[in-house]
């Protein structure tokens, strides 16, 4: 079984400021990783993922995430914050043989303020 | 592309009654889709996960008899919450997904239920 924790339920930043919203997992097995983002009054949208390969990753609009096996953590940065990346985020995972079975953390709400 | 929709938004009913929840993917065919529910300020917990045609598996805890899923297409899953208690108000939320890679899952925008 997979379990995820992150550990900020909010994080209020300024725009223009770098921010890190973290995230740790517990697994028995390999995993794939993701951070999905909930725009206010919309669905879950992936925004990145770790599958294999290179362990940094990163999205279309700036932010990055690395996957750090050592300390089971796939922390996802974004060095300038903008007002309209304000949502909630959350780190899943899955098993690499769990038939697409998606663990969420609780998600953190990320607010940017002028 | 790849849009999933839920139907309706959001809901209010008496406690006692029975609620169904449609959850569509408009542009491709799932063959499987997923049931989540989400309370306040939580994380979004797996429900159970059904497959176009085949009865639906759900995770421990979850009362099979107590959220009806039917899966009858490849683009339409249902769940009905019978005999909604207002401990059932809550907002679920469905995802459904290509044949593939763990990364082929697509949200609906989620249906909020509130009994009363």
């Amino acid at each position: 079984a997979q379990s995820v924790t992150q550990l900020d339920s909010q994080v209020p930043v300024f725009e223009e400021a770098p921010v890190e919203l973290r995230c740790n997992y517990s697994s028995s097995v390999s995993v794939y990783l993701f951070w999905y983002v909930q725009y206010p009054n919309q669905g879950l949208q992936l925004l990145l993922k770790y599958l294999s390969g290179s362990t940094l990753v990163e999205s279309i609009n700036g932010f990055e995430a690395e996957f750090n096996k050592s300390q089971t953590s796939f922390h996802l940065r974004k060095p300038s914050v903008h007002i309209s990346d304000t949502a909630e985020y959350f780190c899943a995972v899955s098993s690499i043989q769990g038939a697409q079975k998606l663990v969420f953390g609780q998600g953190t709400r990320l607010t940017i303020n002028p | 592309g790849a849009v999933v929709s839920q139907h309706p938004s959001r809901v209010i009913c008496k406690s006692g009654t029975s609620v169904k929840i449609e959850c569509r993917s408009l542009d491709f065919q799932a063959t499987t889709m997923f049931w989540y529910r989400q309370f306040p300020k939580q994380s979004l917990m797996l429900m159970a996960t059904s497959n176009e045609g085949s009865k639906a598996t759900y995770e421990q805890g979850v009362e099979k008899d107590k959220f009806l899923i039917n899966h009858a297409s490849l683009t339409l899953s249902t769940l009905t919450v019978t005999s909604a208690h207002p401990e059932d108000s809550s907002f679920y939320i469905c995802s459904a997904s290509l044949p593939g890679g763990p990364d082929t899952q697509y949200f609906g925008p989620g249906t909020r239920l509130t009994v009363l």
